[in-house]
């Protein structure tokens, strides 16, 4: 089975623009989350979805949203990016069991963001 | 809010050795979900290992094994028989059990384990 993948793989923007990254979870998760990595340090969270509804929120500015789609997909957009928003980009999909729990969160190989 | 920090940037260590990861953690809730991942140069963060805090067996995966020390809020992580493919960043992360679905996670800043051949 395919496991997560996000596309694109790396891109460059200039300050103020917008970006949308994308990301596919693995066949039957539902749950999606998203999160930064800037250069030597942990990721941090920014978003968690499931069943296309907000679950969680990181300290992100609100120049950070997300959606689910019907099919788990998730899209990250960020606008006016500031040259501090260059990172990695993290996405995990999930499986919840019926207690409303998932054992392990399964990792996409991220998106590569460079602001210039 | 919950922080984790580990305390060493870098750890090398001899190829078939044993070497330690520490790692400790902040929290005043008391069931919570500890794990450590691996992120090598391809940047796929992998599960390495995943300790229930309401358990007091330390969980072990092969090579890899905890001490967990609940009262100490420390969560180190050992690897026996080190191999070459263990070459990475590994990160501990936390996670609350509070919450229906409730699946942040939350990271140290990681170590940077070289295995020397």
């Amino acid at each position: 089975d395919a496991g997560v993948t996000q596309s694109p793989t790396h891109l460059i923007k200039t300050r103020g623009q917008q970006v949308t990254l994308r990301c596919s979870p693995i066949s039957g998760h539902k749950s999606v989350s998203w999160y930064q990595q800037v250069l030597g340090q942990g990721p941090q969270f920014i978003f968690q979805y499931y069943e296309k509804e907000e679950r969680g929120r990181g300290n992100f500015p609100d120049r950070f949203s997300a959606r689910q789609f019907p099919n788990y997909s998730s899209e990250l957009n960020v606008n006016a990016l500031l040259l501090g928003d260059s990172a990695l980009y993290l996405c995990a999909s999930s499986f919840w069991g019926t207690g409303g729990d998932s054992y392990e969160q399964y990792f996409g190989p991220g998106t590569r963001l460079t602001v210039t | 809010a919950q922080t984790v920090t580990q305390s060493q940037p870098e750890m090398s260590v001899q190829e078939a050795e044993t070497v330690t990861l520490s790692c400790t953690y902040d929290t005043s809730e008391s069931d919570y979900y500890l794990f450590w991942y691996k992120q090598p140069p391809s940047r796929q963060m992998i599960l390495v290992i995943r300790q229930e805090a309401y358990k007091q067996q330390n969980a072990t995966e092969n090579r890899f094994s905890v001490n967990f020390q609940k009262a100490a809020k420390s969560f180190s992580l050992k690897i026996s028989d080190s191999q070459l493919g263990d070459a990475a960043m590994y990160f501990c992360a936390y996670r609350s059990r509070w919450g229906f679905g409730n699946e942040k996670l939350t990271f140290g800043t990681g170590t940077r384990l070289t295995i020397i051949p």
